[in-house]
């Protein structure tokens, strides 16, 4: 049971390189998330899409960029990586049919990333 | 806007030690409230879930029960175990659609043997 699946799972970069950070899932779910996790300060929503083809920001989208390819894939683009994002980023999936049950979240096992 | 507050940690107990987690929220709703945990090296992963007040989630001999005229939804556990050793989140959801979770920033629990 594969679930979601994050790639990479560590990364270091430079100030000012660009990278991907992918996330699939395989459960059918409309819902999928971007957060990065801090010490001291939990989990922090960066983008989310409710659904395939929308997309929208959360409590710290500066500095990113997302894409929902199609249902089972959402992308998080760092297009000049700053020493402020580095992290650990968690993918997560929700199914979405309004029975309020979309809001057991599934999560990826999560990206480090340095940024040097 | 909304919101989730836990206790700070870390939280150091013997093995068989009662736990208990305090956390409070504010929100503007009736929302639906989560405890997850996060295991070493692991996402996140659902633990319980209360939906209205008064409602008692359990999983795994943790237990928290929705208290609105307190606006909590505290974890408790009677007797701990080593393997109980990982973070948790407090987070609220309000109905109805795709509202993301709101997390609260999370408790490490360490039990010793």
């Amino acid at each position: 049971n594969a679930g979601v699946t994050q790639t990479p799972k560590f990364q270091v970069l430079k100030t000012g390189q660009s990278m991907t950070l992918q996330c699939a899932q395989d459960m059918n779910h409309n819902s999928m998330y971007w957060y990065r996790q801090d010490p001291g300060m939990g989990l922090r929503l960066i983008y989310y899409s409710a659904s395939e083809g929308t997309t929208d920001k959360g409590e710290v989208p500066n500095g990113y960029n997302v894409s929902r390819l199609n249902k089972r894939e959402f992308s998080l683009r760092l297009e000049s990586a700053a020493p402020s994002q580095t992290s650990v980023y968690f993918c997560a999936s929700s199914s979405s049919a309004g029975t309020g049950e979309n809001e057991k979240l599934f999560f990826g096992s999560g990206t480090q990333l340095s940024v040097l | 806007g909304d919101s989730v507050t836990q206790m700070e940690g870390p939280v150091t107990l013997s093995e068989e030690a009662c736990l208990t987690i305090n956390c409070t929220y504010t929100a503007t709703g009736y929302p639906s409230l989560f405890w997850y945990v996060q295991y070493p090296g692991e996402g996140l992963q659902l633990l319980l879930k209360a939906t209205k007040a008064d409602d008692k989630g359990s999983n795994k001999g943790f237990e928290a029960t929705y208290r609105k005229e307190t606006t909590s939804f505290h974890l408790e556990k009677g007797s701990v175990q080593v393997s109980d050793s990982a973070v948790y989140f407090c987070a609220l959801s309000l109905l109805p659609g795709n509202t993301p979770l709101v997390f609260g920033k999370g408790t490490r629990l360490s039990v010793i043997a």
